[in-house]
């Protein structure tokens, strides 16, 4: 089955300063990757994902990029805010079963990110 | 916006009790997806329901089953409950369509097994 990796588990930055948060999966028919957001006790939320067909989304301060030869997708926060502090969790879904809309997400282990003011 | 809704928020039952979760999807979502995080872990997917049939399982204990009902709703029926089984259960929608993939997530069910 589908495994995903995340790197690093944590991650200190001053604020205004960038941050990367890089995931790899193992399936290549994997072709759906959101970014979820989950501050602690709250829900995920998604803050920006991408398909396959695409190697590049940006909004605002938030970019994803997309390299399918390698397997791997990576989150770009620029001009880092206090705000911003909170658990992130790559994901990645593959095709579908039977026809049917399911997609499960499978979770990378989530990267702490603390935006020191 | 209409989110999705689980109720209910919190939850606390003896060892061996049974729970009930119920899980109500953002209007005209079709498909629900149920997903347990234990602390400081990644949510992890338990079971999926498109068109009120279940429609990929994965890692749900026997103990635990699940439906989706008419309305579209979903409940989530824990038994014989162990300590382990205390964690945020989460529910997500999504619709099917073009953005069949993107999955909205509620504000979960805290449950601790005492």
């Amino acid at each position: 089955g589908e495994n995903v990796e995340q790197h690093p588990s944590t991650l200190s930055v001053q604020e205004g300063d960038s941050a990367v948060i890089k995931c790899t999966y193992s399936d290549s028919a994997s072709n759906y990757f959101p970014w979820y957001k989950q501050e602690l006790g709250k829900r995920p939320q998604l803050i920006i994902d991408i398909r396959s067909n695409v190697g590049e989304k940006k909004d605002q301060r938030i970019a994803v990029t997309l390299n399918k030869t390698a397997k791997h997708f990576s989150l770009h926060i620029t001009e880092t805010q206090p705000e911003d502090s909170a658990v992130y969790f790559c994901a990645a879904s593959g095709a579908f079963l039977h026809g049917g809309a399911t997609n499960k997400l499978i979770f990378g282990t989530g990267t702490l990110l603390a935006v020191q003011p | 916006a209409a989110g999705v809704i689980q109720s209910p928020r919190h939850l606390i039952k003896e060892k061996r009790e049974t729970a009930t979760l119920k899980c109500y999807p953002i209007p005209r979502h079709d498909t629900v997806y149920w997903y347990q995080q234990g602390p400081g872990q990644d949510p992890q997917f338990l079971i999926s329901f498109y068109e009120k049939m279940q429609s990929d399982k994965g890692s749900i204990p026997d103990r635990f089953s699940a439906q989706q009902f008419s309305d579209y709703h979903s409940e989530l029926n824990m038994s014989s409950l162990e300590l382990g089984d205390s964690a945020l259960y989460f529910c997500a929608s999504s619709l099917a369509g073009a953005r069949k993939e993107t999955q909205y997530f509620g504000p979960g069910t805290r449950l601790l097994v005492l």
